[in-house]
């Protein structure tokens, strides 16, 4: 079975520090990797996949096999990032698209 | 589009209450999903239904049952309410199984208290 772990509940920065969420997982195959994020009175919604290896509102994730590590990274951080982050990961084979997601990271942007 | 949409927005229960939690998505999307969001723990998978008539455990399925009405409602029930299970529940979908179709679009939650 899968599993992914966000060892961090509780994150603050002042605006314009770098952040970095942290998300480790542990699966025998090949996972596919995503960071979902909900702002405050609005819905989840995907922030990033590793697959597309693209920069989001000026995030990254890099998936680490080695470390089977997938944090997300912001060189600066805006008080608008202030959110719940969810790391998840999908399952190769016939998943049906199920995800195991973390424990989740509140993140503060202080002005 | 309305995306997914959940009803109600918050349910107050008594133990032993029951009550069915509904769920529609207008992207004709095969695949949905119910969660619970805990403190703590995340969001863990309540049952899914790969595709209509479909239907299967996810990670935490004790105590509820679902339903695939047709290929926009997948709705979730309570039989007997627990404390156990106050918490707030998503609904999901996405539009394939498959790599790279498997965004999972969000409903906007539903706040359940069991007393």
């Amino acid at each position: 079975a899968q599993r992914v772990t966000q060892p961090e509940k509780l994150l603050s920065v002042f605006k314009g520090a770098p952040v970095e969420l942290k998300c480790n997982y542990s699966y025998s195959g090949s996972p596919e990797l995503f960071w979902y994020v909900q702002y405050s009175r609005q819905r989840l919604q995907l922030l990033l996949r590793h697959i597309s290896r693209e920069s989001i509102k000026g995030f990254t994730a890099d998936l680490n096999k080695g470390e089977t590590s997938f944090h997300l990274k912001k060189p600066f951080a805006q008080e608008e990032d202030s959110a719940m982050y969810y790391c998840a990961l999908r399952a190769g084979g016939t998943s049906y698209g199920k995800l195991t997601f973390g424990q989740g990271t509140i993140l503060t942007v202080h002005p | 589009n309305a995306g997914v949409t959940q009803t109600p927005k918050f349910q107050v229960l008594k133990t032993g209450q029951s009550m069915t939690l509904q769920c529609a998505q207008d992207m004709n999307h095969n695949s949905m999903y119910w969660y619970r969001q805990d403190p703590g723990m995340g969001l863990r998978l309540i049952y899914y239904s790969a595709s209509e008539g479909t239907t299967d455990k996810g990670e935490v399925p004790n105590g509820y049952n679902v339903s695939r009405l047709n290929k926009r409602e997948f709705s979730l029930r309570l039989e007997s309410a627990a404390p156990s299970q106050t918490s707030v529940y998503f609904c999901a979908s996405t539009p394939l199984g498959a790599a790279g179709l498997d965004t999972q679009y969000f409903g906007p939650g539903t706040r359940l208290t069991v007393l």
